[in-house]
């Protein structure tokens, strides 16, 4: 397996525009995760799926962020409009089960810069 | 207010020798916890993890030791290699709500 795949691995955009963040799963596996990790506040849980249901998305910032998971293989995280506070590293996980009971595995991530 | 705090943003050990990697949390509640590694551009790896319920993990040259009552764990690398230069992340992981909180990484640096 190619592991967690993220599409693009860098982004630039200007303020206003839209973002999307794309994500393949490992195959097979149940959870799909979107992080977020900046300097100030390290890597954050945006929101979790299971079975390509969303279950907890508590960790989203604000309504201008939102994810959907439209089949077991792929997922996208958007940002309408986008800010420069923005500006961060997106990371895609999967795993078969919930942590700790199961290793999550990790995108390369998406490198977003809203100017 | 965060709950998971690695309080060094940088480490900068000598190959051969002990890295310690500390982390401190601040609720008691938490059931595991985890260090995860991370190479520049590329995800992090899970590394190694240990329950509230023991004191002490070992595998291979990693061990973490957990002190409950002091809400602190560290992760000790004997003997350090420049492959382990990384950054580190610790995590705690909540099992009623399924809460996984992250602290903002170590960056450890093995000179050789």
């Amino acid at each position: 397996d190619a592991g967690v795949i993220q599409s693009p691995r860098h982004e630039v955009t200007e303020m206003g525009q839209e973002v999307t963040l794309r994500c393949k799963p490992i195959s097979g596996h149940d959870y799909l995760f979107w992080y977020r990790q900046t300097m100030m506040r390290g890597l954050e849980l945006l929101i979790y799926f299971n079975n390509n249901v969303p279950i907890d998305d508590s960790g989203m910032p604000e309504d201008r962020f939102s994810a959907k998971m439209p089949n077991a293989s792929f997922s996208t995280l958007k940002i309408q409009p986008s800010e420069p506070r923005d500006s961060a590293v997106y990371f895609c996980a999967s795993s078969f089960e919930l942590p700790p009971q199961e290793t999550q595995y990790f995108g390369p991530g998406t490198r977003l810069l809203v100017l | 207010d965060q709950q998971v705090k690695q309080n060094s943003p940088s480490l900068s050990v000598q190959e051969g020798r002990i890295s310690i990697l500390n982390c401190d949390y601040t609720n008691s509640m938490f059931d595991y916890f985890l260090w995860y590694k991370k190479y520049p551009a590329e995800g992090p790896t899970f590394l190694i993890s240990i329950s509230s319920i023991k004191d002490k993990n070992e595998d291979g040259r990693f061990t973490v030791f957990l002190n409950k009552s002091a809400k602190h764990l560290s992760l000790h690398i004997v003997p350090s290699q420049p492959g382990d230069s990384a950054v580190y992340f610790c995590a705690a992981f909540k099992d009623s709500n399924y809460q996984l909180i992250w602290g903002a990484g170590t960056k450890l640096i093995i000179k050789p």
